[in-house]
C-alpha cells in the first residue's frame, strides 16, 4: 500500500519569499503525484499533478514540482509567495493500477507573512 | 457547469441519532469518493462508488456506517448512532469514467453533540 509523508505540518515564510513544502511517498509500484490545496472551509483545489512525462511539473497560481523518483519525492516550491497563499497544502499518491484512489498526505499549513 | 454539490453544509446530531450527507457528483461524472477529514488532519479514504457498486470500501469503519450511489440520484454517506468521534467534514470526490483528477465538493461538516 501506498503512503505519503509531509515532513513540515506548519510552514511560515514571509511575503515574496520562496517556498518549498516538502513530500516523499512510499508504494510498490508506479505512482501518480498530486499537490492540492485547501483554503479555510472549502474543498480541495487541484494545484498540479504528475503522470508521466516531464519531471518538472507547473501548476497554478505559480507554483511547480519536481518528481524525483530515485528520492521518491514531489516536493512543491514558488519563487515568490503571496498573502493569499496562506492554506494547507496537502500531497497525494495515486497508484497507477488505481488510478482514482488517491491517498493524502497529512498537509502542510503554509502561513504566508505581510 | 455545476461542480461536486454537498449538502448539507453543516449537520448537528447529537449522540445516537443518524446522519445522511448527499454527494451529488459532476455532470458527465460515474465515480463517486468519500473522504474524512479530522480536526488538524489529512484526508482519509473512506470508500469508492461507481452507480450501484461499491467498489473500494477499505477506508469504512466496519459498523454504523454505510454509502450508497444508486442508479438516480446523489450518492449518499449513512452514519448511523452517531458518536462525538464522528464529528468531522466528510469531503466527496467525484471522476468522470475515464478516470483523472478528483474534482473535490465543499464538504459536509459533521458535529455530534
Amino acid at each position: 500500500a501506498q503512503s505519503v509523508t509531509q515532513l513540515d505540518s506548519q510552514v511560515p515564510v514571509f511575503e515574496e519569499a520562496p517556498v518549498e513544502l516538502r513530500c516523499n511517498y512510499s508504494s510498490s509500484v508506479s505512482v501518480y503525484l498530486f499537490w492540492y490545496v485547501q483554503y479555510p472551509n472549502q474543498g480541495l483545489q487541484l494545484l498540479l499533478k504528475y503522470l508521466s512525462g516531464s519531471t518538472l511539473v507547473k501548476g497554478i497560481n505559480g507554483f511547480e514540482a519536481e518528481f524525483n523518483k530515485s528520492q521518491t519525492s514531489f516536493h512543491l516550491r514558488k519563487p515568490s509567495v503571496h498573502i493569499s497563499d496562506t492554506a494547507e497544502y496537502f500531497c497525494a499518491v495515486s497508484e497507477k493500477t488505481s488510478y482514482d484512489k488517491v491517498i493524502f498526505g497529512p498537509g502542510t499549513s503554509l502561513s504566508v507573512i505581510p | 457547469n455545476a461542480g461536486v454539490m454537498q449538502n448539507p453544509r453543516h449537520l448537528v446530531r447529537r449522540r445516537g441519532q443518524e446522519a445522511r450527507l448527499r454527494c451529488s457528483p459532476m455532470k458527465g461524472h460515474s465515480h463517486v469518493y468519500w473522504y474524512r477529514q479530522l480536526p488538524e488532519e489529512g484526508l482519509k479514504f473512506m470508500v469508492y462508488l461507481q452507480k450501484e457498486n461499491i467498489i473500494d470500501e477499505s477506508g469504512m469503519p466496519k459498523e454504523r456506517f454505510s454509502a450508497e450511489f444508486p442508479k438516480e440520484g446523489p450518492s449518499i454517506l449513512r452514519i448511523q448512532q452517531v458518536v462525538r468521534g464522528d464529528s468531522a467534514a466528510y469531503f466527496c470526490a467525484s471522476s468522470p469514467p475515464q478516470g483523472g483528477e478528483l474534482f473535490f465538493g465543499e464538504g459536509s461538516r459533521l458535529t455530534v453533540l
